[in-house]
């Protein structure tokens, strides 16, 4: 089944911890991005990916690392998580991000609270 | 970057036809993505709109005007599982890779 997956799908850490939210898509997709959802701001794009190893800032990327060392998989890093990184994090992939192949399929979410 | 405007919440009947407004600065402009969004779940993709015009896709339509900076999402013969957020979203600069997205219309249908 032509999916993308997250981990963990729900997360409780301290403030200062280091952690790793994991996306994997099985589409052979080119793109992919993560974003951060807030009650009354909406989706905000945190980090995407063009392809291996070409990755770009979005619109909130401080506190936040990426890595695309391969297609399918484009992890989200915290290095020093914060009360302000709690959220609900969305990944996503599209074939490409170009021309028609623009449907971007997204994972279930994580829902992470820092305390 | 990119401030995208739509209402924040909307009602309608069963039956009825509801039209979701759009509006984006037009600098930068690469496209224009309606997502649906029900409560606790993902964003799923309803339309995409490069070129001026409207894209019919069954009982939901995606109008275009580049000029303007305006979209809208059409629903006719909504049914009560349209209730949802619907996200309006533009993609934007030369890379091809940046996505702003708006804030969300709450779409609530009434029997």
């Amino acid at each position: 089944e032509a999916q993308v997956t997250q981990n963990p799908r729900y997360l409780i850490t301290v403030t200062g911890k280091k952690l790793t939210v994991t996306c994997s898509q099985n589409m052979n997709h080119e793109y992919m991005s993560w974003y951060r959802q807030d009650p009354g701001l909406g989706l905000r794009q945190i980090y995407y990916s063009m392809n291996v190893e070409v990755t770009d800032k979005g619109d909130v990327p401080e506190g936040y690392k990426v890595s695309r060392k391969e297609k399918r998989n484009f992890p989200l890093i915290l290095e020093s998580s914060s009360p302000n990184q709690t959220s609900l994090y969305f990944c996503a992939s599209s074939l490409s991000a170009g021309d028609s192949s623009y449907e971007q399929y997204f994972g279930p979410g994580t829902r992470l609270t820092v305390t | 970057g990119q401030n995208i405007d739509q209402p924040t919440e909307m009602t309608a009947t069963e039956g009825a036809i509801v039209q979701i407004n759009c509006t984006y600065q037009t600098s930068g402009f690469n496209g224009l993505f309606w997502y649906q969004q029900h409560a606790g779940e993902a964003p799923t993709f309803l339309s995409y709109n490069v070129l001026d015009g409207l894209e019919e896709k069954g009982r939901f339509s995606s109008f275009l005007s580049r000029s303007k900076g305006y979209s809208y999402l059409l629903l006719k013969e909504l049914q009560m599982k349209d209730s949802a957020s619907y996200l309006c979203a533009v993609r934007w600069g030369s890379t091809l890779g940046r996505l702003y997205f708006g804030r969300g219309t709450q779409l609530t249908v009434w029997p």
